[in-house]
């Protein structure tokens, strides 16, 4: 596609309810990145694929976060049994490869009440 | 430690004036700098990327130095204008590792007419 568009944009959500989001990244890159932006504050980095690979997911704050990227495109972030302190704007980044410039998506807004 | 720290954290200027932000990185083994503008509630949009080789490079009104002995990265935003109001953040990478993505906190610039 054009960019890097993710969803939902906004997810609300009692505790304990598990979430599932979504990034669909611009369609010739192979490289993605998850990141968890709490208000005011930088990226941090979660995790990233390279195709469908995954070398490096020691960013994931705990085990209930995975993500998966299936078929080298679309990628998704599963939260589990989720916690107040989960809120944050969720991130999805890509680019060509590891050491290109990184265009990221709008995020998704997660609130867990 | 793998740190980047940013300043001023706040910033304040005139339209049309210049300003410099600073960036200062302890990341090791560094692999490359880039600079992103984060307007308020959007994602970041990369500014400049720069490798250990490169110690200048420019982007319309932005330029971005680097010192790779120092370890010192300034970004210098010249004739000011409204649209420049945002937060700056620099970001380093760690040689082949994705997972070594370090965010400065960054500064919030508010360009006044």
């Amino acid at each position: 596609g054009a960019g890097v568009s993710q969803s939902p944009r906004y997810k609300v959500t009692k505790r304990g309810q598990d979430v599932t989001l979504r990034c669909d990244p611009i369609s010739s890159h192979a490289t993605l990145y998850w990141y968890q932006q709490a208000l005011g504050q930088g990226p941090e980095f979660l995790t990233y694929f390279n195709y469908e690979a995954q070398p490096d997911k020691s960013g994931l704050p705990s085990d209930r976060f995975s993500a998966e990227r299936p078929e080298g495109s679309i990628s998704t972030l599963t939260i589990q049994r989720t916690e107040q302190r989960d809120s944050a704007m969720y991130r999805c980044a890509s680019s060509l490869g590891q050491r290109e410039t990184q265009y990221f998506g709008p995020g998704t807004r997660l609130l867990v009440l | 430690k793998n740190q980047v720290e940013q300043s001023p954290q706040s910033l304040i200027i005139l339209e049309g004036k210049n300003c410099t932000l600073q960036c200062n990185y302890t990341v090791s083994p560094f692999s490359n700098l880039r600079w992103y503008k984060q307007d308020t509630g959007r994602g970041p949009v990369s500014l400049t990327i720069m490798t250990f080789s490169e110690n200048t490079k420019s982007n319309g009104r932005y330029t971005a130095t680097l010192d790779a002995d120092t370890k010192q990265s300034s970004l210098h935003i010249t004739a000011s204008q409204l649209s420049d109001s945002a937060s700056y953040i620099c970001v380093v990478s760690a040689s082949s590792s994705a997972s070594k993505i370090i965010f400065g906190s960054g500064t919030r610039l508010s360009i006044r007419p």
